[in-house]
């Protein structure tokens, strides 16, 4: 059980589109999901924590308006990068919580390799 | 605030010998302690945690963590390494609503 997909697993983009990465938890009901960046050989960076149904909570440092989120159901939430420029290029992993449980009972995605060239 | 402190970027171990991952941990309040592995290009699986009472704690693969206050550490432990335990690995602390990761330690286990 607690299973997290994310689709899709690698994307690779041109500079300027954008691109928009799925978050879905398959077997549960996730009232909070988060997004974390991470860059090569370095550890998860928060990005935004996502409640169902209302806006995102976005980091210090986060560009709200580059990195989109909508958890418009309670087993989906999508991050979309506008505008991506190469030094967007990152693995994003999301992670849930099951319903109402606490914090740190987080389930992770597998992630999803984005690259702009 | 809360923040993990893994000494040790890199731990090269043979094949059947000890593991050792450090973790020191900062936090104003009782923490919540974790040990992630993470393989390439995947995400993080959740090895064990602690949240309260018993302070050694046992989780999957042969890994066991001890919560020392007095220390403020959390090192994980491995009677005998094998190959697929070469991973990646990230200590992390619940804070308020988020969980903070350490910077993580690259495990290297040779034949």
């Amino acid at each position: 059980g607690a299973v997290v997909s994310q689709h899709p697993s690698w994307v690779i983009c041109k500079s300027g589109t954008s691109v928009k990465i799925e978050c879905r938890s398959l077997d549960f009901q996730a009232t909070t999901m988060f997004w974390y960046r991470q860059f090569p050989k370095q550890s998860l960076m928060l990005m935004a924590t996502s409640n169902e149904g209302s806006k995102a909570t976005y980091e210090q440092g986060v560009e709200k308006d580059k990195f989109l989120i909508n958890h418009a159901s309670l087993t989906l939430s999508t991050l979309t990068v506008t505008s991506a420029h190469p030094e967007d290029s990152s693995f994003y992993i999301c992670s849930a919580i099951p319903g109402r449980r606490a914090p740190y009972e987080q389930y992770f995605g597998p992630g999803t390799r984005l690259t702009v060239t | 605030a809360q923040s993990v402190t893994q000494l040790g970027s890199h731990v090269s171990v043979s094949e059947g010998a000890l593991v050792l991952l450090r973790c020191n941990y900062s936090s104003s309040v009782p923490p919540y302690l974790f040990w992630y592995v993470q393989y390439p290009n995947q995400g993080l699986q959740l090895l064990l945690k602690y949240t309260t009472g018993a302070t050694l704690v046992k989780g999957i693969n042969g890994f066991e963590a001890e919560f020392k206050k007095s220390e403020t550490s959390f090192h994980l432990t491995k009677p005998s390494a094998h190959m697929s335990d070469a991973a990646e690995y990230f200590c992390a602390v619940s804070g308020f609503q988020k969980l903070v990761f350490g910077t993580g330690t690259r495990l290297l286990v040779s034949p």
